[in-house]
């Protein structure tokens, strides 16, 4: 069965230094998301990506990041300049059609320390 | 998004019907009711999700008041692997994204 696959599973940073999480979306699929989840909070929309820009954002996708789909098959989500309250654990979505389903991957985890 | 309403947690035992009620009293007429799940901090699973009449896929069975106010979600013969959170969501068509509450969390005693 096809899957959304995200790597690392797990990444370590220092405040203030960039990071750049790496999703690989189901190959037939056309809109792209990422959702992150504070530890033991609720799962919380970041932005949604499709033909290639970004079709919505919420008030938490600010300046510090920002998402590209830099080939054929990979969607990433870059954070500028992270902070503590950036630890949480983010999930990429991926679905064909905008009503459908989507697919989630398996998440990474992000601890700033 | 209209606000959706589920209690915090619910048991239910292994092998029998798990039924997840929902409340969505302000669901406009464009708006879908989804069913995801979570299991212990995976990605949310997709469920099943309806516009206004009952859905059954391979997971569960989707039963929406003919008001569509409220919604049930039915799993029909609960497994230890059912144990997670179930997140009852309201969407409209032409909606990106999924709005997440606290959902429900189910714990399928053996």
């Amino acid at each position: 069965e096809p899957e959304v696959t995200q790597t690392p599973s797990h990444q370590v940073t220092q405040m203030g230094q960039e990071v750049i999480l790496r999703c690989v979306p189901i190959s037939n699929h056309l809109y792209f998301y990422w959702y992150r989840q504070i530890l033991g909070q609720k799962v919380e929309f970041l932005v949604s990506f499709y033909n290639n820009e970004i079709s919505e954002k919420s008030e938490i996708f600010d300046d510090q990041f920002s998402v590209e789909r830099p080939d054929g098959s990979n969607f990433t989500l870059k954070i500028r300049s992270t902070k503590l309250e950036d630890s949480a654990m983010y999930f990429c979505a991926s679905s064909p059609d905008r009503d459908p389903e989507a697919f989630f991957g398996q998440g990474t985890r992000l601890t700033v320390v | 998004d209209a606000k959706t309403t589920q209690p915090p947690s619910m048991d239910c035992a292994e092998g029998r019907a798990a039924n997840l009620p929902c409340n969505h009293s302000t669901i406009s007429g464009n708006e879908y009711v989804y069913w995801y799940r979570q299991i212990h901090s995976q990605g949310p699973q997709y469920i099943i999700h309806g516009l206004k009449n009952n859905e059954t896929n391979e997971m569960a069975s989707l039963i929406i008041t003919e008001d569509r106010k409220s919604s049930t979600l039915i799993l029909p013969h609960a497994t230890l692997r059912d144990t997670a959170v179930y997140y009852c969501i309201v969407r409209r068509s032409n909606d990106y994204k999924l709005s997440f509450g606290a959902g429900t969390t189910v714990t399928v005693r053996a």
